[in-house]
């Protein structure tokens, strides 16, 4: 069965930075991509950032780009986003997602969510 | 960046009605479309991707359709556990990833 345990996350000041962990098990995650989607409360989904199954390709969305780091260590099945410089815009719940496969770029699996609240 | 634009906001049925939802592209998804389900404090879950094909262990009730810009979830007889919000997701090759605004799928 495929698990994505996510931990990290909390209240944060607006300036701070928080770091969100996925760890995953039930697949070989070095051959998924990996995702970060995030959900503020009462709004759709947001997907955030991706990283490629080796780590060499990464991308973000505009509204964290220079901001929040994804990366992962296979060795360990974990993923990672460092965030930094968050504002109240950025208080939201946060989602690890695995892809369904390297083709079908839909979120198959996602971890139960952590809330990071920024607020001072 | 494709919007996604789903309708209505809220729909108001109730047990063994058929619902019909939509989702409108601003251009061009060539079928890479699929729909999410969420309920209240879960993470949201894969119904169907790639216009119409079912996600493991969906039930049948579920089928989606459509082509280019414009698709469609439907629920052909609404169960108890089918009330929550709907949101439509484009697979485009490279980031970002497009998701719509939900439609919310409650009691009449």
């Amino acid at each position: 069965e495929v698990q994505l345990v996510q931990s990290g996350g909390g209240l944060v000041q607006p300036g701070g930075s928080l770091r969100l962990s996925c760890a995953a098990s039930g697949f070989t995650f070095s051959s998924f991509e990996m995702n970060w989607i995030r959900q503020a409360p009462g709004k759709g989904p947001e997907w955030i950032s991706y990283i490629s199954s080796s780590g060499t390709s990464i991308s973000y969305a505009d509204s964290v780009r220079g901001r929040f780091t994804i990366s992962r260590d296979n060795a360990k099945n974990s993923l990672f986003l460092q965030m930094s410089s968050l504002s109240a815009a950025d208080t939201a719940v946060y989602y690890c997602a695995r892809v369904l496969s390297r083709s079908l770029r839909y979120f198959h699996s996602w971890g139960q969510g952590t809330l990071v609240a920024v607020s001072s | 960046e494709i919007v996604l634009t789903q309708s209505p906001a809220t729909l108001s049925l109730s047990p063994g009605e058929r619902a019909t939802l939509s989702c409108r592209a601003s251009q061009s998804l060539n079928n890479y479309l699929a729909w999410y389900q969420q309920t209240p404090g879960q993470a949201p879950r894969l119904l169907i991707y790639d216009t119409s094909n079912r996600a493991t262990g969906i039930p049948a009730r579920f089928s989606g359709s459509g082509s280019g810009t414009d698709f469609t979830l439907t629920i052909s007889s609404l169960e108890p556990e089918d009330f929550a919000v709907y949101y439509c997701q484009h697979r485009s090759s490279v980031p970002p990833y497009s998701f719509g605004q939900g439609t919310k799928l409650e009691f009449k």
